[in-house]
């Protein structure tokens, strides 16, 4: 199984701010890589797919990188409708999340 | 506009059986792969299974493998999930989730979710 493995738990961070969250995968999954962005009592909602590309009607604010086993999403400016929780996903070889980044407002 | 409407969830006892139900709507389904994923209260989010667009590939995740099922019916734009053996850690909110391609991709539409509470 492929495990992933988000950092940090917890991110506190301020309108504006540029925040940065890792996503490590236990093998290579090339570029299979999801972020999704989930807010209290909602569904999550994709943001980029494909370790890099922006899902349609998603701010340019939001971007990825990465490939093989490390992977970023970064939020150049945060904004407070951004202050949720941000998983990864893997879809190499079935479907693993990690564990999720809880971002709060400092 | 995609919809997606999970329905079927409630409280069961241990050992009981439950089937969910997606409704699906504003796309052509029968060319899309159809997920299902939960999540605990407060806890983090957890593939469940998958089905492609013509049934023809089904996965599971390992702790379900054996206890759920998952099925669709493309004439009624319908997927389901069978649960059995039901244990208290299967409670969890369950929602289903629109693949991007026929099969394999990420998720890329999701219900609201039905929850599952499954205790004594």
């Amino acid at each position: 199984d492929i495990q992933m493995t988000q950092s940090p738990s917890i991110l506190s961070a301020s309108v504006g701010d540029r925040v940065t969250i890792t996503c490590r995968a236990s093998q290579s999954i090339s570029s299979w890589l999801a972020w999704y962005q989930q807010k209290p009592g909602q569904a999550p909602k994709v943001l980029i797919y494909k370790a890099s590309s922006l899902e349609s009607g998603v701010p340019s604010r939001f971007s990825g990188s990465g490939s093989g086993t490390e992977f970023t999403l970064t939020i150049s400016s945060l904004q407070p409708d951004d202050f949720a929780i941000y998983y990864c996903q893997q879809y190499k070889r079935y479907w693993t999340f990690g564990q999720g980044t809880k971002v709060k407002i400092k | 506009e995609v919809q997606l409407v999970e329905s079927g969830g409630g409280l069961v006892k241990p050992g009981e059986s439950l089937r969910l139900s997606c409704a699906a709507s504003g796309f052509i389904f029968n060319t899309f792969s159809m997920n299902w994923v939960r999540q605990v209260p407060g806890k983090g989010l957890e593939w469940v299974s998958s089905i492609s667009s013509s049934s023809a590939y089904i996965y599971y995740a390992d702790s379900m493998k054996g206890r759920f099922t998952v099925s669709r019916d493309n004439t009624k734009n319908l997927v389901y999930l069978q649960m059995n053996s039901l244990r208290g850690d299967d409670t969890a909110v369950y929602y289903c989730a629109r693949g991007r391609a026929a099969a394999g991709e990420y998720f890329q539409y999701w219900g609201r979710g039905t929850l599952v509470t499954v205790s004594s």
